[in-house]
């Protein structure tokens, strides 16, 4: 069964660091992979998405992630946090032939910024 | 374009009664995902939507809940006799493919509190 697991419920960083939230994945073939973030009272907007392309995937807003087959990990980097990053974040999974795509999400981490 | 729209965007509710909630996908997109958002329980995939066939109804907790969908386009979710462990932030969202990983749209939510 596929399952995402993000270490750390809670990251904090200055404004102008580098930003890095863990997710990995555990899944019996090389999955799709997701990056969502929310904003309080919102819904969930997408980053960024890995398909079997390039390892390494741009998303929105100076965010990317790098697919890392042999760690079975995804994980999200900013090289430099904005006060308007603070938000939570999911990472999440679906699995090719998977009927529908369903996604299955970690438990998210929430991320705030230090001015 | 028109978003994913999602009604009420609240609702409050006795325990024992029961509740429908709307979503309105993005024209065109064929599939359809609800999903529960808790405190407890993180994001859930409830159940998934390919036209008006629900083909995948693995994430609905109970016979309480129960979902349709009408001409391919507007939702409605429906959990009847109401309890309070349903509170919960109920997410829809729309995608316009299937299996190769396409993205999923969420709509705002609706926040359900059963008293």
């Amino acid at each position: 069964a596929q399952s995402v697991t993000q270490l750390g419920s809670h990251v904090s960083v200055s404004e102008g660091a580098l930003v890095l939230l863990r997710c990995n994945y555990s899944s019996s073939v090389p999955p799709y992979l997701f990056w969502y973030v929310q904003y309080p009272n919102q819904g969930l907007q997408l980053l960024l998405k890995y398909t079997s392309a390039a390892t390494l995937v741009k998303g929105i807003n100076g965010f990317e992630a790098e697919f890392k087959k042999s760690e079975t990990s995804f994980h999200l980097t900013k090289p430099s946090a904005h006060m308007s990053d603070a938000a939570e974040y999911f990472c999440a999974v679906s699995e090719p032939g998977n009927q529908g795509g369903k996604l299955i999400f970690g438990q998210g981490t929430e991320l705030s910024v230090k001015p | 374009g028109a978003g994913v729209s999602q009604s009420p965007s609240n609702k409050v509710t006795e325990k024992g009664k029961d509740v429908e909630l709307r979503c309105d996908p993005i024209s065109g997109h064929t599939a359809l995902y609800w999903y529960r958002q808790s405190l407890g329980q993180g994001l859930e995939f409830l159940i998934y939507f390919q036209g008006n066939s629900a083909p995948d109804k693995s994430g609905l907790p109970s016979d309480r809940f129960s979902a349709e969908r009408t001409g391919g386009s507007v939702s409605t979710l429906t959990i009847q006799r109401t309890q309070q462990e349903d509170s919960a932030v109920y997410l829809c969202a729309s995608s316009p493919m299937r299996l190769k990983g396409g993205e999923q749209y969420f709509g705002p939510g609706t926040r359900l509190t059963v008293t």
